[in-house]
């Protein structure tokens, strides 16, 4: 089947515009996360879903990163008013159900997003 | 999550076997050892997990020390589309399992 998917796959935003990264996780994966990947380094935690709950926002950097998914599927990462330290690979990962602790995470191909 | 570390990078020969090693000293009991790799420009792709046992699956084997204080990740037979970078990582998994990836080792798999 389809993995996961993110477009756009590149964006470039003037410094204070808003943009939105989406996701679309594989079918019926409940557990959805989104990292950040700055250039030469590892992939940094962001959020995590369980279907429509964020359990965990812990690695939003500021609050003009938000982070959703209301159905329980498709995911859309919010930055406002973007700055140039946002720029950055963002990737999203999802996951099986909960419950099964040796959880693979599967990630799309990231958005790289630059920010002049 | 436990805190991994890895040498920043390796070389190895087309065909031969790459071994990484990892250290993972303060992994705790219900923590599972994973290993990703990441090629240039995609996302980060699984390749196997443990917990105590050795594991072997059609792209590696990883081998846990008895103390699971260090793990070596195996690639039988290196070919140039094994160079990635390669992240061990210590995770519980399920709703704790946001992957902590450090900065990994550069594999270079030269003809």
């Amino acid at each position: 089947g389809a993995g996961v998917s993110q477009s756009p796959r590149y964006k470039v935003a003037k410094r204070g515009q808003d943009v939105a990264l989406r996701c679309d996780p594989i079918s019926g994966h409940v557990s959805l996360f989104w990292y950040q990947q700055a250039l030469g380094q590892g992939p940094e935690f962001l959020t995590y879903f369980q279907n429509e709950a964020q359990l965990d926002k812990s690695g939003l950097p500021s609050d003009r990163f938000f982070a959703e998914r209301p159905e329980g599927s498709v995911s859309t990462l919010k930055i406002q008013r973007t700055q140039q330290e946002d720029s950055a690979v963002y990737l999203c990962a999802s996951s099986f159900p909960p419950g099964h602790m040796t959880d693979t995470q599967y990630f799309g191909p990231g958005t790289r997003l630059t920010v002049l | 999550d436990a805190k991994t570390t890895q040498p920043p990078s390796m070389d190895c020969a087309e065909g031969r076997a790459a071994n990484l090693p990892c250290n993972h000293s303060t992994i705790s009991g219900n923590e599972y050892v994973y290993w990703y790799r990441q090629i240039h420009s995609q996302g980060p792709q699984y390749i196997i997990h443990g917990l105590k046992n050795n594991e072997t699956n059609e792209m590696a084997s990883l081998i846990i020390t008895e103390d699971r204080k260090s793990s070596t990740l195996i690639l039988p037979h290196a070919t140039l589309r094994d160079t990635a970078v390669y992240y061990c990582m210590a995770s519980q998994g399920g709703s704790q399992g946001n992957l902590i990836f450090g900065k990994g080792t550069k594999l270079s798999v030269k003809p």
